[in-house]
């Protein structure tokens, strides 16, 4: 069964702690992404990666880091630098067809700050 | 700026009561404009992709067009199993990045 897999489904975070995100794809893409989603408010980029061993910032990379060293994995790590990190986190990957990529997204993480 | 307005915020239909909603975008040039429904607690669900004005796609009791301003997503006959959030993206032209809009909740009462 081809698709995406994210885990956990919930995650709990202590004040000043760094937790990872895992993100898992065997659909052969070679993009990936990481949004962030808040109530009332439309996905927001995080980081995206074209290719193995690059990476770009998004629109709110401040407090968050990835690494992409394998083409099937994309973690996102919240840092403790990332001051407001409840929200519901969606990792997606993308297929190229007719010049644009058609994304596919995972099931999502719920982090929740204790 | 490249940008992603979805109408209306939420919308309450009756079981077999068909209706529309709007994706409005502006982009320097539109590379594709993608469907998506989401359920609470779960991830996109990939619908459609448009590409051109004047395009059109079909699935079950959805349609989706688009023009060179917006896109409509109609639902024709909508079942109580259509409830969810949809929501729309763009891709512009000379990008990897998406733009979302803000999502239509739907809700069909029985």
């Amino acid at each position: 069964d081809g698709g995406i897999t994210q885990s956990p489904k919930y995650l709990f975070r202590k004040e000043g702690q760094n937790v990872t995100l895992s993100c898992e794809q065997n659909l052969n893409h070679d993009a990936m992404y990481w949004y962030r989603q808040d109530p009332g408010q439309g996905l927001r980029l995080i980081y995206y990666s074209q290719i193995v061993n690059d990476f770009q910032k998004g629109d709110i990379a401040e407090g968050y880091s990835v690494s992409r060293e394998k083409k099937e994995s994309f973690p996102l790590t919240v840092t403790s630098a990332q001051k407001n990190p409840t929200a519901f986190y969606l990792c997606a990957s993308s297929s190229r067809t007719r010049g644009s990529e058609t994304q596919y997204f995972g099931p999502g993480t719920r982090l929740l700050v204790l | 700026e490249d940008q992603v307005t979805q109408s209306p915020e939420a919308l309450r239909l009756q079981e077999g009561e068909s209706s529309s909603l709007n994706c409005s975008y502006t982009v320097s040039g539109l590379r594709g404009l993608f469907w998506y429904r989401q359920d609470p607690g779960k991830g996109p669900e990939f619908l459609f992709t448009l590409y051109s004005a004047g395009e059109e796609k079909e699935k079950e009791r959805l349609k989706a067009t688009l023009t060179k301003k917006e896109s409509f997503l109609h639902i024709t006959a909508p079942k109580p199993e259509d409830s969810a959030t949809y929501l729309c993206a763009v891709q512009a032209s000379g990008t990897y990045k998406y733009i979302f809009g803000t999502g239509t909740r739907l809700k069909v009462l029985a």
